[in-house]
């Protein structure tokens, strides 16, 4: 199994502003990705971070927006960059594991 | 992967058993059916895949359609803590280890 740790757990901030989220996994693993949550909504893969490279977005996600860094195969950040109140949901950090994949207990985001 | 369609919402009442239905009718040969469930404010986590035959676990069990284009999550005597939203996906064999795809999910509820 993986524990995963994300910080902060929930953060107010500001239009505008730009926070990072970071994710720490107590093993090495090779797959890790970010999600998002909306409100009332499903979960939307945003985007694959890769230990050594760019991360791979889906589509709607651009690197302008929600940069990723993946120094290491035990960690992860993820930025939401110039916020509106649209971006104001949970952001997961999640990793895959055998036939399992592991998530983080989220970040909630409120952009006001 | 292909597309699964899970009811929006059920409810049942405590200690009795509860059956999820999933349909998966595009469902390829390679392709395993994983459940997933999210309890509120927490990230996703596993509860149960399978292929072909039926399986058990400490949490649930998983019938499969002979088909295969039909599955039931069985949660054989349900407690106030299986409220939760539970997903039904389908993992191509040549994706293990790559992302989940999450579609809208049934959001079970448990009356005392």
């Amino acid at each position: 199994s993986a524990v995963i740790s994300q910080k902060p757990s929930r953060d107010i901030c500001q239009r505008g502003t730009s926070l990072t989220i970071q994710c720490q996994v107590d093993s090495q693993v090779t797959m890790m990705f970010w999600y998002r949550q909306q409100p009332g909504q499903s979960l939307t893969l945003i985007a694959t971070a890769n230990q050594g490279s760019e991360a791979t977005y889906e589509s709607g996600f651009v690197i302008d927006k929600f940069p990723i860094s993946r120094p290491n195969l035990t960690f992860s950040t993820l930025t939401v960059s110039n916020m509106s109140p649209e971006d104001s949901s949970i952001y997961l950090c999640s990793v895959s594991a055998l036939n399992e994949q592991f998530f983080g207990p989220g970040t909630r985001l409120t952009v006001l | 992967d292909a597309k699964t369609t899970q009811p929006n919402s059920m409810e049942s009442n405590e200690e009795e058993p509860v059956h999820l239905p999933c349909n998966h009718s595009t469902i390829s040969g390679t392709d395993y059916i994983h459940w997933y469930r999210q309890l509120p404010s927490q990230g996703p986590e596993y509860v149960i895949h399978g292929l072909t035959s039926n399986v058990n676990n400490r949490m649930a069990s998983l019938a499969i359609a002979e088909d295969r284009k039909s599955s039931t999550l069985i949660l054989h005597r349900a407690t106030l803590r299986d409220a939760a939203v539970y997903y039904c996906i389908l993992r191509g064999r040549n994706n293990a280890g790559n992302m989940l795809t999450f579609g809208g999910g049934t959001r079970l509820m448990v009356k005392p």
